[in-house]
């Protein structure tokens, strides 16, 4: 079945670490997103892609980053240097509907990432 | 800049009726309904379009007011199964890809 997997489900990191979490999605989709969810604060965009090879910031993209090397696979390194990392992220994905249809973004179960 | 959303949590019996507001300061292109069961994904519920139609969904339809940059989700005799947080996002421009959501409305329906 399409779908949008992300995984690991949880992770824990010790402050100082990096860690990678990672999105794929077969549903053909040209853009990908990645959230931050807090309790209280609903979704905030950190980064999105458009396409293969391009990513824009979001509104929280400080401590982030992120590549777009395949159109199905868009992983988000959170760094050491975002200093409050602990949330529940969501990877998500859309088409780009150039007919004014509006784009359905689909999102993964996505990952809960403590920092201990 | 996030939309706004009002009320942030309601509590409703079964059979009762309900309203969630969804309100941006800038123009917008098309406003994005989703529900989301705690620790699970958010659902898509419906997309509205500047200059579309009403949309509805058995008994969960929404409006977008362009003049005004906001949107409103209308739930009729709630079920139990309408519980969880609410979230409306919202696109400034056609074929602009970022999609911007509010801060979420958690919506409780008890027997």
């Amino acid at each position: 079945d399409g779908g949008i997997t992300q995984s690991p489900k949880y992770l824990f990191r010790k402050e100082g670490q990096n860690v990678t979490l990672s999105c794929e999605q077969n549903l053909n989709h040209d853009a990908m997103y990645w959230y931050r969810q807090d309790p209280g604060q609903g979704l905030r965009l950190i980064y999105y892609s458009q396409i293969v090879n391009d990513f824009q910031k979001g509104d929280i993209a400080e401590g982030y980053s992120v590549s777009r090397e395949k159109k199905e696979s868009f992983p988000l390194t959170v760094t050491s240097a975002q200093k409050n990392p602990t949330a529940f992220y969501l990877c998500a994905s859309s088409t780009r509907p150039w007919d004014g249809s509006g784009n359905t973004i689909y999102f993964g179960e996505g990952s809960w990432l403590t920092v201990v | 800049q996030q939309p706004v959303q009002s009320p942030q949590a309601v509590i409703l019996r079964e059979g009762e009726d309900a309203v969630i507001n969804c309100s941006s300061s800038k123009a917008l292109y098309s406003v994005h309904w989703y529900r989301q069961k705690h620790g699970e994904a958010p659902i898509f519920l419906m997309i509205l379009l500047k200059g579309g139609e009403q949309k509805g969904h058995d008994k969960i339809s929404a409006s977008f007011n362009e003049k005004k940059q906001q949107s409103s989700l209308y739930l009729t005799a709630s079920q139990l199964s309408y519980s969880g947080t609410y979230f409306c996002g919202t696109v400034l421009q056609r074929g602009y890809q970022k999609v911007t959501f509010g801060t979420g409305t958690k919506l409780q329906v008890i027997p």
